[in-house]
């Protein structure tokens, strides 16, 4: 099936750093979220992207919705332990974030104290 | 506020049975979604449930069906069960009236054997 190619693929990374992860695609989504997930659990919404352009932030994350609408890029500031996850974007392209969800290949993010 | 609920947690199956897994969505929340998502890999769409009715389906077999009722609960039946369906089946709940997007249970873990 369709996913949307996220990099990097994993990131190990010294507790207090920042993260930087991206989500392409080849065509355009008229919603992108991220979710994280833990291991044995399901997804967890982060952030939701309505708009090109937007800029939206949830404590010391921050999510972009790119302006072609065909990419979305996820920041973590100051990374803690409890970070560790996969994190995933998606996209709807319909506009809602509840029609189908296209998922990226994920992100695995390993925090060292 | 109960979130989305899905059960049993784990089921073992062995390869020619069918398969019934059972999902209550998040309060308020009208629409169900299923997806599956195979070891290392993001979630893929199977089909999604509004006012009773199939209104999207991803690229199954129609070996995958559903059944969404009036409290809006929902079930996903798979028959004729392969060793390649065994995977983290999960339920997302959304709704379109509140622009509530899709919030996920923490899933069915199916193996087949």
């Amino acid at each position: 099936g369709q996913q949307l190619n996220q990099s990097p693929q994993s990131m190990f990374i010294q507790e207090g750093e920042d993260v930087s992860m991206n989500c392409t695609s080849s065509s355009i989504f008229n919603t992108w979220l991220w979710y994280k997930q833990d291991p044995g659990e399901g997804p967890v919404l982060l952030i939701a992207l309505y708009k090109a352009g937007e800029l939206t932030s949830n404590g010391r994350l921050t999510a972009q919705f790119g302006i072609t609408r065909k990419d979305s890029f996820l920041n973590i500031s100051a990374s803690i332990p409890s970070d560790v996850g996969i994190y995933f974007c998606a996209g709807d392209k319909y506009g809602g974030a509840t029609n189908k969800l296209i998922f990226g290949t994920g992100t695995l993010l390993a925090v060292q104290p | 506020d109960a979130g989305v609920t899905q059960s049993p947690t784990h089921l073992i199956k062995t390869r020619g049975q069918q398969v019934t897994l059972r999902c209550s969505p998040k309060s308020g929340h009208d629409t169900v979604s299923w997806y599956q998502q195979a070891l290392g890999q993001g979630p893929q769409f199977i089909f999604q449930y509004y006012e009773e009715e199939e209104r999207q389906r991803g690229n199954f077999p129609d070996r995958f069906s559903g059944h969404q009722f009036p409290n809006y609960s929902s079930e996903l039946n798979v028959n004729a069960l392969l060793l390649g369906d065994s995977a983290l089946y999960l339920c997302a709940s959304s709704s379109d009236r509140s622009h509530q997007p899709q919030h996920f249970g923490d899933g069915t873990r199916l193996s087949i054997l």
